[in-house]
């Protein structure tokens, strides 16, 4: 079975610092990766996706994450946080396109 | 092009009443998935849809049941409400692409 598990339940940066966000995956083979936010009362929105071909993959609103085979890992990042980065972060793994499995989200907090 | 609405979004019930959610989507997806979501244990799959008239048990099926008469509904049924059913529900979509498009959510409270 698949599983994702995200680094740190809750984590807090500074406005302008660097915004680095842990997702690792299990997988024999390598799946279809994604980072979604979300905002509060609202639903998932994607940031991001990996799917073939260049690792490092840039999305929307600044942030990109990079695709690691040999470490399993998917981190995501964002060189200098904004205020409106505040949300709830899931990253999301489907080694065939069409079942998906989340990690349990880490929550950014950005500090003023 | 409202995407994927879900229908209600708020709902309280008490314990052992039945309700349906309604998603619905205007993009023409064959995919559709309904998910629910709680504190720490980020997104479940229920249940979800290949296409009209199709379903399939995700990883928490239990105590849900769905229809996909429709190619732009997907309703997700609860018979008997439970208090562990508390939660947040998201409905979501795919096409083609490998991208799910999600709706709002349903919150749903049992007592």
């Amino acid at each position: 079975a698949q599983s994702v598990t995200q680094l740190g339940s809750h984590v807090s940066v500074s406005e302008g610092a660097l915004v680095l966000l842990r997702c690792n995956y299990s997988s024999s083979v390598p799946p279809y990766l994604f980072w979604y936010v979300q905002y509060p009362n609202q639903g998932l929105q994607l940031l991001l996706k990996y799917t073939t071909g260049a690792t490092l993959v840039k999305g929307i609103n600044g942030f990109e994450a990079e695709f690691k085979k040999s470490e399993t890992s998917f981190h995501l990042t964002k060189p200098s946080a904004h205020m409106s980065d505040a949300a709830e972060y899931f990253c999301a793994v489907s080694p065939t396109g069409n079942q998906f499995y989340f990690g349990t989200g880490t929550s950014l907090t950005v500090i003023p | 092009n409202a995407g994927v609405t879900q229908t209600p979004k708020f709902r309280v019930l008490k314990t052992g009443q039945s309700m349906t959610l309604l998603c619905a989507q205007d993009m023409n997806h064959e995919y559709m998935y309904w998910y629910r979501q709680d504190p720490g244990m980020g997104l479940r799959l229920i249940h979800y849809s290949v296409g009209e008239g199709t379903t399939a048990k995700g990883e928490v099926p239990d105590g849900y049941n769905v229809s996909r008469l429709k190619k732009q509904n997907f309703l997700l049924g609860l018979e008997s409400a439970a208090p562990s059913q508390t939660s947040v529900y998201f409905c979501a979509s795919q096409g083609t692409g490998v991208e799910q498009y999600f709706g709002p959510g349903t919150r749903l409270t049992v007592t």
